[in-house]
Parts: structure tokens; C-alpha cells; sequence
């Protein structure tokens, strides 16, 4: 059965260094994966996606993730926080074609920005 | 475009009550889901639908029914609340299996 692990229920930085949110996900099929972003009080909103091709991919907001097979890791990042980065983030990974490929959650990360 | 819409926003039901979440996407969808959201535990997927008159269970689904009449709502029933349905409730459609999932803005649900 697919997975999704995201290592650290909460994650501290301070504004301008480098944001580093890690998932890594078991599958056993080909993944796709997505990074969602929910702001307080809010619905998720896609960050990126990785689906096919270049392994490094590029979001919105400045984000990007590279997926790595080898390690089955799929790590968000960013390289100066801002304090409108300050959010909870999801990590998905498409289930195989027994559950129609729905999404399979992690448990998310919510990232703190020090001043 | 609207998206995804929800209501209500938010809703305090007394245990045993039923209710009926609504959610409504105006992007011709096929694919729609519920899930719920609980503090440290991610989203789980209640039901979900992959077009007009077909649903299937997610991982959380007992005490919640479905029905997709139509391609645009996909409406949630709580048959008799419990305390442990106490939760956020998000709806979610997608044109593909692997393209974006919409959310909606949420409903909060508080069940005493």
C-alpha cells in the first residue's frame, strides 16, 4: 500500500534562510507527486507537481521539490523564507489503479518564520 | 468560475442529528472527493466519485453517505453525528487522475 511520511510536524526557520520540508512516500507504482500549501482558515492550493520528465520541478511562491527515485523522496524547498510562508504543508502521492488513483496524505508540516 | 464551493462554513449539530454537507464545482469535473481533516492526521478520504452516478468508499466512510447526480454536486450526509465526527471537511474535484485537485474553503463541523 502507498505511503507518505513527511519527517517533522512542525519546522522552524528564520525569515531569509533556506526552507527544507522533507516527504518520502512508498509506492508501488510509478508516482506522481504533489506538494499542497493550506494557509489558516483556508482550503489547500497546489504548490507544484511532479507527474513525468524533469525530476526538479518548480511551484509557485519560489518553492520547488526534486524527486529522487532512488532515495523515494520528494523534499520541498525554498531558498529564502519569507513571513507569508508561514503555512501548513501537505505532501500526496497518487495511489496505484486498485484505488483509482486517489491521493494519499501525509500528515503535514506546519512551517514557522522567525522574524 | 466559482471553483469549488461549500456550505455551510461552519455548523454545530447535537449527537444522533443528520445533515447534509453541500459542495458544487462549475469546471465540468469528473473526478470529485471528501475528505476530513483532523489535527496531526493529514486529509483522509471519506467517498469519493470518478463521474455522474459513481461513488466509492475511501478510507474513512462509515457513518457518511454520497450521491453524484449530477457531474457539478457531490453532497455529504451525516447520518446520525457523532462527537468523533467533529472535524474540518474539505471537498476536492479534479479533471484527471493526475491533474490539480481543487479544494473548497472547508466546512467546520462541531458535534456535541
Amino acid at each position: 500500500a502507498q505511503s507518505v511520511t513527511q519527517l517533522g510536524s512542525h519546522v522552524s526557520v528564520s525569515e531569509g534562510a533556506l526552507v527544507l520540508l522533507r516527504c518520502n512516500y512508498s509506492s508501488s507504482v510509478p508516482p506522481y507527486l504533489f506538494w499542497y500549501v493550506q494557509y489558516p482558515n483556508q482550503g489547500l492550493q497546489l504548490l507544484l507537481k511532479y507527474t513525468t520528465g524533469a525530476t526538479l520541478v518548480k511551484g509557485i511562491n519560489g518553492f520547488e521539490a526534486e524527486f529522487k527515485k532512488s532515495e523515494t523522496s520528494f523534499h520541498l524547498t525554498k531558498p529564502s523564507a519569507h513571513m507569508s510562508d508561514a503555512a501548513e504543508y501537505f505532501c500526496a502521492v497518487s495511489g496505484g489503479p486498485d484505488s483509482n488513483y486517489q491521493l494519499i496524505w501525509g500528515a503535514g508540516t506546519k512551517l514557522i518564520i522567525k522574524p | 468560475n466559482a471553483g469549488v464551493t461549500q456550505t455551510p462554513k461552519f455548523q454545530v449539530l447535537k449527537t444522533g442529528q443528520s445533515m447534509t454537507l453541500q459542495c458544487a464545482q462549475d469546471m465540468n469535473h469528473e473526478y470529485m472527493s471528501w475528505y476530513r481533516q483532523d489535527p496531526g492526521m493529514g486529509l483522509r478520504l471519506i467517498h469519493y466519485s470518478v463521474g455522474a452516478g459513481i461513488t466509492d468508499q475511501g478510507e474513512v466512510p462509515n457513518g457518511y453517505n454520497v450521491s453524484r447526480s449530477t457531474t457539478e454536486d457531490f453532497p455529504l450526509r451525516l447520518l446520525s453525528a457523532a462527537p468523533s465526527q467533529t472535524s474540518v471537511y474539505f471537498c476536492a474535484s479534479r479533471r484527471t487522475l493526475v491533474e490539480t485537485q481543487y479544494f473548497g474553503p472547508g466546512t467546520r463541523l462541531l458535534v456535541l
